[in-house]
């Protein structure tokens, strides 16, 4: 159980253009999705929190209007690059937290973005 | 300010030579403290949650421990299939359940 999927795993776009990742808790229901962000040889920095049916919550520093998420169900949440440009490539991650008391966040498989 | 610090920041060992990875935090509330454990290009893979000063979890060779400062993840025998990176993360209390992560201990294991 507590399965989380993205997609697609990787993708390579040209500067200028969006990019939308999904994630999708697969067994369970989550009331809250993260989407984080990992450099190379660097840890996961967390860009925004949302919950279903609200407007996600960002972390200072990260633009939203660059950084779109729509969490539409209590499985699916998708995280919009719009107008990528190289510094936008990195490893974006997303995790999921049920509801019912449970406390553990599990993390899909990430996506590698590369803005060329 | 909230802090996470891990050391040391890699960690070369034979396999069988057991030893211990740090997990430092300073924060204003605690929830709970989280480790991961990701392997090269993958997502993070939950371990262990702990909420309380004195509470160990185990799995397999992995026991997780944790005091009001730190928390220290014991590897027992390690196998060169335990090489990854392991992560720390605090939980805090009132912030959504955010998790704020450590830079992370990066394991070999040479057999």
């Amino acid at each position: 159980g507590a399965v989380v999927s993205q997609h697609p795993s990787w993708v390579i776009c040209k500067s200028g253009t969006s990019v939308k990742i999904e994630c999708r808790s697969l067994d369970f229901q989550a009331t809250t999705m993260f989407w984080y962000r990992q450099f190379p040889k660097q840890s996961l920095m967390l860009m925004a929190t949302s919950n279903e049916g609200s407007k996600a919550t960002y972390e200072q520093g990260v633009e939203k209007d660059k950084f779109l998420i729509n969490h539409a169900s209590l499985t699916l949440s998708t995280l919009t690059v719009t107008s990528a440009h190289p510094e936008d490539s990195s490893f974006y991650i997303c995790s999921a937290r049920g509801a019912s008391g449970r406390n553990e966040q599990f993390f899909g498989p990430g996506t590698r973005l590369t803005v060329l | 300010e909230d802090q996470v610090t891990q050391s040391p920041e890699a960690l070369r060992l034979q396999e069988g030579e057991s030893s211990s990875l740090n997990c430092s935090y300073t924060v204003s509330g605690l929830r709970g403290l989280f480790w991961y454990r990701q392997d090269p290009g993958k997502g993070p893979e939950f371990l262990f949650t702990l909420y309380s000063a004195g509470e160990e979890k185990e799995k397999e060779r992995l026991k997780a421990t944790l005091t009001k400062k730190e928390s220290f993840l014991h590897i027992t025998a390690p196998k060169p299939e335990d090489s990854a990176t392991y992560l720390c993360a605090v939980q805090l209390r009132n912030q959504g359940g955010k998790l704020i992560f450590g830079q992370g201990t990066e394991l070999s294991v040479k057999p």
